[in-house]
């Protein structure tokens, strides 16, 4: 199946910085990517859909301004949690599909710790 | 926000059982799909059926849609010790404004002890 990698896969940082999660899809073009973060023991909560070149779309409750999402490519979103703080600290997972795909395909996720 | 319900949550068999997980969804849905995911890792595509299909197999699987009565059913047959992971259904709605967007269940958590 189709790869999609994610950078970095953990990372710590301070309370009021900002992160940067890269999500790449390595053997298609991801005409459409997804973010979701994923709170532990449960369930993945989609946070935005990013078509390439075209501004994303939040789902209801999510900050834009705090979760800043660019596609600038057909391989590559990347996700940016500004001023993040400790209730942010989540498993941050993108994933990808090309064309009319039904099918999504998911990178290994980024976990984030705000300390 | 997430409209699949699946039970049980948790489910705990021996090698060599059959495992069987239920998905319930609210909306008119295009297709449904099954996604594996290991501890702390991403998730794996397993299975995908569509509105107008009644069961799908794939290997050790088997997926049933009833969309008269909104659900889904996994049935894992055989069970190893490597199926130990969390099962997502996710639902992808009808209508062009969904944009292939899928909304996932809470999981159910399957352990298969050797």
């Amino acid at each position: 199946g189709a790869v999609v990698s994610q950078h970095p896969s953990r990372v710590i940082c301070k309370s009021g910085t900002s992160v940067k999660i890269e999500c790449r899809s390595l053997d298609f073009q991801a005409t459409t990517m997804f973010w979701y973060r994923q709170f532990p023991k449960q369930s993945l909560m989609l946070m935005a859909t990013s078509n390439e070149g075209s501004k994303a779309t939040y789902e209801q409750g999510v900050e834009k301004d705090k979760f800043l999402i660019n596609h600038a490519s057909l391989t590559l979103s990347t996700l940016t949690v500004t001023s993040a703080h400790p209730e942010d600290s989540s498993f941050y997972i993108c994933s990808g599909t090309s064309g009319a795909q039904e099918t999504q395909y998911f990178g290994p996720g980024t976990r984030l710790l705000v300390l | 926000s997430q409209q699949g319900e699946e039970d049980p949550q948790a489910l705990s068999i021996q090698e060599g059982e059959n495992a069987t997980m239920n998905c319930s969804y609210k909306t008119s849905i295009n297709n449904l799909q099954w996604y594996r995911q290991n501890s702390g890792r991403g998730l794996v595509h397993l299975i995908l059926i569509r509105s107008n299909e009644r069961e799908k197999h794939s290997g050790r699987l088997r997926v049933t849609l009833d969309t008269s009565k909104k659900s889904s059913s996994l049935l894992i047959t055989a069970s190893r010790a490597a199926d130990t992971a969390s099962y997502f259904c996710a639902t992808a709605g009808r209508g062009y404004n969904q944009g292939g967007k899928l909304i996932f269940g809470q999981g159910t958590e399957l352990s298969v002890k050797p």
